[in-house]
């Protein structure tokens, strides 16, 4: 079945530094590749998302790319902020069930001011 | 638009005992999902609803039930809880049948003694 995995579990950074989480995939008939945000003691929120049609996608400070062939993608987040300290995960569906999402571990992303 | 709303968000069951999670939502999404999040592991899917009037099991469906009560609202059903089910819960929802961002709610945690 699918499998995603997630690397670092965690992640300091020095505020202005650049942060870069990656996940790994095993289904190659999974097409839609979505990183969520989750603060403390809230739900994971959609922070960017990719398609298998595009390598990569960017919007302001983050930029998540897709490479098909060695099934992985990447979130890459540029002049960090302690805002950004959260915990990011990184998910794709089953190529035959869409909506069976798999999610990797997590990361817990801390931005030392 | 409230988005996705979770209740309780706090409780606490003694093993055995029975309660259910509500979740609604008011963005007129077809599909609805209740996953469970534990250290270290992410997110687990244990059921979801791809339209109204279906239900099927995810990764973990076991000790669970589910019921999607209209277009809205998808509650999760524990009908003798046990320690193993301490754990964070999640309701979202999408758009279209998988490949669209998941909406969360803030989640319900759970303790059972």
């Amino acid at each position: 079945g699918e499998n995603v995995e997630q690397h670092p579990s965690t992640l300091s950074v020095q505020e202005g530094d650049s942060a870069v989480i990656k996940c790994t995939y095993s289904d190659s008939a999974s097409n839609y590749f979505p990183w969520y945000k989750q603060e403390l003691g809230k739900g994971p929120q959609l922070i960017i998302d990719i398609r298998s049609n595009v390598g990569e996608k960017k919007d302001q400070r983050i930029a998540v790319t897709l490479n098909k062939t060695a099934k992985h993608f990447s979130l890459h987040i540029t002049e960090t902020q302690p805002e950004d300290s959260a915990v990011y995960f990184c998910a794709a569906p089953r190529g035959d069930n869409f909506n069976k999402f798999y999610f990797g571990s997590g990361t817990k992303l801390n931005v030392k001011p | 638009n409230a988005g996705v709303t979770q209740t309780p968000k706090f409780q606490v069951l003694k093993t055995g005992q029975s309660m259910t999670l509500q979740c609604a939502q008011d963005m007129n999404h077809n599909s609805m999902y209740w996953y469970r999040q534990d250290p270290g592991m992410g997110l687990r899917l244990i059921y979801y609803s791809a339209s109204e009037g279906t239900t099927d099991k995810g990764e973990v469906p076991n000790g669970y039930n589910v019921s999607r009560l209209n277009k809205r609202e998808f509650s999760l059903r524990l009908e003798s809880a046990a320690p193993s089910q301490t754990s964070v819960y999640f309701c979202a929802s999408n758009g279209q049948l998988g490949n669209s961002p998941l909406h969360f709610g803030n989640g319900t945690r759970l303790t059972v003694t």
